[in-house]
């Protein structure tokens, strides 16, 4: 079954922790998207990979970091930096030569 | 960066009923993406527009890529139950990586 996974569903942490949220693709994608989603906003780009070994911020990269060792995998970290971490996180992914974006099922993260 | 103006923000309607949408950019998108989202889950993709003027169609959900090409439209006809949920719209310019996204339409329908 094809897909992008997102784990764990719900993550719960205290302030001043990181915490990693997990993305996966068996799409065989090249492109990996982290975008954060707040309730009257539209999906906002955390990060975004093009291809392995290569990462871009995006428009609020602050207080996040990202690897891309390998082309399924595209993990987010949420470090204490981030002044305003409770959010929706969704991962997304496409092909290169094809602009429709496919996203995982979330992450809803809560700082307390 | 760039967020897409989309209205209606909400929408109360009947059963049966036809509804509309639509999402307007202040600059020009190569594509055009129509998404539906459930409480709690991610966005599932519904059409992907290509081309100004294209007319497509999945099921009872129809798209139109604006000809001016700042704007898309989203119509779903006869609505059921089960299309509650929030519909948003992304666009993709010609250069860069970046996606824009609309704020969301709101669709609750009254059976």
């Amino acid at each position: 079954d094809g897909g992008i996974t997102q784990s764990p569903k719900y993550l719960f942490r205290k302030e001043g922790q990181n915490v990693t949220l997990s993305c996966e693709q068996n799409l065989n994608h090249d492109a990996m998207y982290w975008y954060r989603q707040d309730p009257g906003q539209g999906l906002r780009l955390i990060y975004y990979s093009q291809i392995v070994n290569d990462f871009q911020k995006g428009d609020i990269a602050e207080g996040y970091s990202v690897s891309r060792e390998k082309k399924e995998s595209f993990p987010l970290t949420v470090t204490s930096a981030q002044k305003n971490p409770t959010a929706f996180y969704l991962c997304a992914s496409r092909q290169t030569e094809s602009y429709e974006q496919y996203f995982g099922p979330g992450t809803r993260l809560t700082v307390t | 960066g760039q967020q897409l103006n989309q209205s209606p923000q909400s929408m109360f309607i009947q059963e049966g009923e036809d509804v509309s949408m639509n999402c307007t950019s202040s600059s020009i998108f190569n594509t055009w993406l129509w998404y539906k989202q459930d409480p709690g889950e991610g966005p599932v993709l519904l059409i992907a527009l290509y081309k100004a003027g294209e007319l497509t169609s999945n099921g009872r959900l129809t798209a139109q890529f604006g000809i001016t090409r700042k704007d898309s439209f989203l119509n779903i006809s006869a609505s059921i139950p089960s299309d509650v949920g929030i519909y948003f719209c992304a666009g993709h310019p010609n250069t860069g990586n970046q996606f824009y996204f609309g704020t969301g339409t709101s669709l609750t329908v009254i059976p």
